[in-house]
């Protein structure tokens, strides 16, 4: 167990429709991030939050969003959801600047039909 | 931009052969390098790390030195073991700790 927790572990949706991740971090990491892993894209960075703050946007579409709460959990929503966003959604997170590495949840497994 | 490049896989040994996986980055300043280890159906578990130049970072029988010169993070092990297959990512984290990952490198280890 990582401490990095994330939930759920697999969703089956239709196109079209909103699912939301949630991921709660190591006790103590004030810094998540959330990525995307394909096959044919590999580890995508999507965004960071940083006690509650936006600190870096990668790669994440308008479909999606994310936010950090005052307990530190973050949630990244999925809207409008397309075949193609079929996909592992990872969280990591981190004391502070990372600068030591980042822990890793063992991930969403999402598959839109 | 700051990158990492791993060398392309699957890598296929035999068990008790001898590992290397190259990594080279491109990055400003001095980043932290590391090396990541995915199980099947598993998260990314960090395996080792080094944070400056000439660092050697250790675990589990790997390992890899930062070595500034040749811009290089490669990863060995003397001799591998089956439970060794994993997919295996080189990452640097710059100074403003966004972590940037190379495209992975998939081993398979035969008994």
């Amino acid at each position: 167990d990582s401490g990095v927790t994330q939930t759920p572990k697999h969703l089956i949706t239709a196109t079209g429709q909103r699912v939301t991740l949630r991921c709660s971090p190591r006790s103590g990491d004030l810094s998540v991030y959330w990525y995307q892993q394909s096959l044919d894209q590999g580890l995508q960075f999507l965004i960071q939050y940083y006690n509650g703050e936006e600190r870096a946007k990668g790669n994440i579409l308008e479909r999606f969003s994310a936010q950090q709460f005052p307990d530190l959990h973050s949630e990244l929503n999925l809207s409008s959801l397309e075949l193609g966003d079929s996909a592992l959604y990872f969280c990591a997170s981190s004391v502070g600047r990372g600068a030591y590495g980042y822990t890793f949840g063992s991930g969403t497994r999402l598959t839109v039909v | 931009g700051d990158s990492v490049t791993q060398m392309e896989g699957p890598v296929t040994l035999s068990e008790e052969a001898f590992l290397t996986i190259n990594c080279t980055y491109t990055a400003t300043g001095y980043p932290s390098l590391f090396w990541y280890v995915q199980y099947p159906g598993e998260g990314l578990q960090l395996l080792l790390k080094a944070t400056k130049a000439d660092d050697k970072g250790s675990n589990k029988g790997f390992e890899a030195t930062y070595r500034k010169e040749t811009t290089s993070f490669h990863l060995e092990k003397g001799s591998v073991q089956v439970s060794d297959s994993a997919v295996y990512f080189c990452a640097l984290i710059r100074g403003d700790d966004k972590i940037i990952f190379g495209k992975g490198t998939r081993l398979h280890i035969l008994p």
